[in-house]
């Protein structure tokens, strides 16, 4: 089936760097990407949507400038946490869906632990 | 946002017996997804259903949809230890994005 790989899979950083998290379909082909976060024992709130080639789309409350995404191929999106605080420790969690299927599910990486120190 | 409601939100229950799941929706979609998550990975889809299906079968799973309750229940028949996992379902309205449920958190005790 397809496979959605995300890397890394646990990060801990300090306080004000930057942090990037690559998601990469692996046997198909996505023009759009999700991102996710998740807190503990809750559900995925979508961030934003990552469209390959153009601007991404941010859900409301979500500051495009500290969670910068960039979609420079079909197989390839990013999301870097900038100047990292601790309240942005989080599980965050890409998805994608292949291009030449209608109706299809979403798959997903295994998601990335991110720890602020 | 989160338009789907899960309930309950934790289920405990035996190896062997069913565990049913119900998701509630607020608008009108093209399909709607159950997806699993074990703890600390990423979600595992699970089966979809369309709009125009009331009932899909996967194994031991079986879905139900009422597209005039806005509603969805998720049955894992004869479960085993190895299905405790927190469970969603997603609705599908633009073909596009997907908008999760808030999840029920299944245990099952062997």
């Amino acid at each position: 089936g397809a496979v959605v790989s995300q890397h890394p899979s646990r990060v801990i950083c300090k306080s004000g760097t930057s942090v990037k998290i690559e998601c990469r379909s692996l046997d198909f082909q996505a023009t759009t990407m999700f991102w996710y976060r998740q807190f503990p024992k809750q559900s995925l709130m979508l961030m934003a949507t990552s469209n390959e080639g153009s601007k991404a789309t941010y859900e409301q409350g979500v500051e495009k400038d500290k969670f910068l995404i960039n979609h420079a191929s079909l197989t390839l999106s990013t999301l870097t946490v900038t100047s990292a605080h601790p309240e942005d420790s989080s599980f965050y969690i890409c998805s994608a869906r292949d291009i030449g299927l209608l109706n299809s599910p979403l798959h997903f990486g295994n998601g990335t632990r991110l720890t602020v120190t | 946002s989160q338009q789907g409601e899960e309930d309950p939100q934790a289920l405990s229950i035996q190896e062997g017996e069913n565990a049913t799941m119900n998701c509630s929706y607020k608008t009108s979609i093209n399909n709607l997804q159950w997806y699993r998550q074990n703890s600390g990975r990423g979600l595992v889809h699970l089966i979809l259903i369309r709009s125009n299906e009331r009932e899909k079968h996967s194994g031991r799973l079986r879905v139900t949809l009422d597209t005039s309750k806005k509603s969805s229940s998720l049955l894992i028949t004869a479960s085993r230890a190895a299905d405790t996992a927190s469970y969603f379902c997603a609705t599908d309205n633009a073909g596009n994005m997907l908008t999760f449920g808030g999840g029920t958190r299944l245990m099952v005790k062997p």
